[in-house]
């Protein structure tokens, strides 16, 4: 069974960058959606975006301009990058695998919650 | 970008109850919508995909339905570790979009 772990600071500092990685074990990166969701401390969650086995992109366009994921498949492990972060962007951060044909996200991660602090 | 729509956004129910959790879309998403399941400090748990699918190994006494604009999501005997908060998401377009959540708490 595939598992997902998500790790990286757990503290940025304000207009900094937050840098996290997920890897995977237990399966292939190839074939699947490998996506980025966020949860606010008592809020919803939100989607920020995927990358594919291949390295193509598709962003919430709310964070377009901030989001950077990219993949290394040969070490099983994706990434998020996004920069000039403020308060506004700490939340439990939560790597998935969206499978498709029906669409549905199967696996996740535990969540790391990043804070924004200085 | 779709708007999902979810009621009550918080409900009190007992061991037994049969409970409905709704989800409205703000436009037309066929069948494309999920149902997640989240306990405090976990990560959601899939449970209904393409509207009405359970997904394996999650009990049968959930149940989802809806096409278009309105879902359903139905438990129809609440078990003690069911008590926990439901979201739907869309998966018709992107952006991606969830509901605000339904927090099922113990009577």
């Amino acid at each position: 069974q595939v598992q997902l772990q998500e790790s990286g600071p757990g503290l940025v500092k304000p207009s900094e960058t937050l840098s996290l990685i997920c890897t995977v074990s237990g399966g292939s990166i190839s074939g699947y959606y490998w996506t980025w969701i966020r949860q606010p401390p008592g809020k919803g969650l939100e989607w920020i975006g995927y990358i594919y086995h291949s390295g193509g992109t598709n962003y919430n366009p709310s964070l377009r301009s901030r989001v950077t994921m990219s993949i290394d498949t040969s070490n099983n492990q994706f990434s998020l990058k996004l920069n000039s972060v403020t308060a506004a962007d700490t939340a439990v951060y939560y790597c998935a695998r969206r499978i498709t044909g029906p669409e549905a996200f199967d696996s996740w991660g535990q969540g790391t919650l990043v804070t924004v602090s200085s | 970008a779709i708007q999902m729509t979810q009621s009550p956004s918080s409900l009190s129910a007992s061991v037994g109850d049969r409970v409905t959790i709704t989800c409205r879309a703000s436009q037309g998403i066929r069948n494309d919508l999920g149902w997640y399941q989240q306990k405090p400090g976990k990560a959601p748990k899939l449970l209904i995909y393409a509207a009405s699918r359970l997904q394996n190994g999650v009990p049968s006494r959930f149940s989802g339905s809806g096409s278009g604009t309105d879902f359903t999501l139905t438990m129809s005997s609440l078990q003690p570790e069911d008590f926990a908060t439901y979201y739907c998401l869309q998966d018709y377009s992107y952006p991606l979009t969830f509901g605000g959540g339904t927090k099922v708490e113990i009577k």
